[in-house]
């Protein structure tokens, strides 16, 4: 029973343009919705959040949008750089809770040159 | 100031033997989360401690046990150790169960 569903394994994305990753998940109960970035042999490291009572939450190049109706989240990030080349996991929680987070399978973004 | 640290990087196993992963957590944090990272996957919550107590548990069996220590770092140990538990396992530290977490690089276990 996966709460929490990224169906794009893999996203290619030309240097400049716009990087979209989505996400889904089932339990109406999620109200706290988190962004991570994960490089090989490093951890996942925070990027963006976004509570429920909010449906967009921007810091920088990244913008977070939330569509509580459709149960769906996505990230974009503008203009996409070949440093954001990473492995992204959506989460999600309850309560707001920061660290009980139920994390996607993952989306591995290329941002070509 | 140093992260979240987990020691070892790297550790192979056989199965049916009994592992231990540590990791000592972010200076002033207090709660740790650990998670399993299995191959093409997203990490799985394990379980929460906080004040020296399991304060939540995911969908893990009793083989899967912790501890936190008065320092606040804290230890996994999974026991009868099966091919499926081979993973990346990450611990999280935070501020309260409600803090942002910052994970530690991770613990790749190997079962053989």
């Amino acid at each position: 029973d996966q709460q929490v569903k990224q169906n794009s394994p893999s996203l290619s994305v030309q240097e400049g343009r716009i990087s979209i990753l989505n996400c889904d998940y089932t339990n109406s109960m999620f109200d706290y919705f988190l962004w991570y970035k994960k490089y090989p042999a490093e951890g996942p490291t925070f990027l963006i959040s976004i509570s429920s009572i909010k449906d967009k939450n921007e810091d920088g190049r990244f913008t977070v949008f939330l569509n509580k109706s459709a149960k769906h989240l996505s990230l974009h990030i503008v203009p996409s750089q070949p440093g954001d080349s990473a492995v992204y996991f959506c989460a999600a929680s309850v309560n707001n809770a920061g660290n009980m987070l139920t994390f996607g399978g993952g989306t591995r973004l290329m941002v070509k040159p | 100031d140093a992260g979240v640290t987990q020691s070892p990087t790297h550790l192979i196993k056989t199965r049916g033997q009994q592992v231990t992963l540590r990791c000592s957590p972010k200076s002033g944090h207090d709660t740790v989360s650990w998670y399993q990272q299995a191959l093409g996957q997203g990490p799985q919550f394990i379980f929460q401690y906080y004040e020296e107590e399991e304060r939540q548990r995911g969908n893990f069996p009793d083989r899967f046990s912790g501890h936190q220590f008065p320092n606040y770092s804290s230890e996994l140990n999974v026991n009868a150790l099966l091919l499926g538990d081979s993973a990346l396992y990450l611990c999280a530290s935070s501020l309260g169960w409600r803090g942002q977490a910052f994970f530690g690089q991770g613990t790749r276990l190997t079962v053989v």
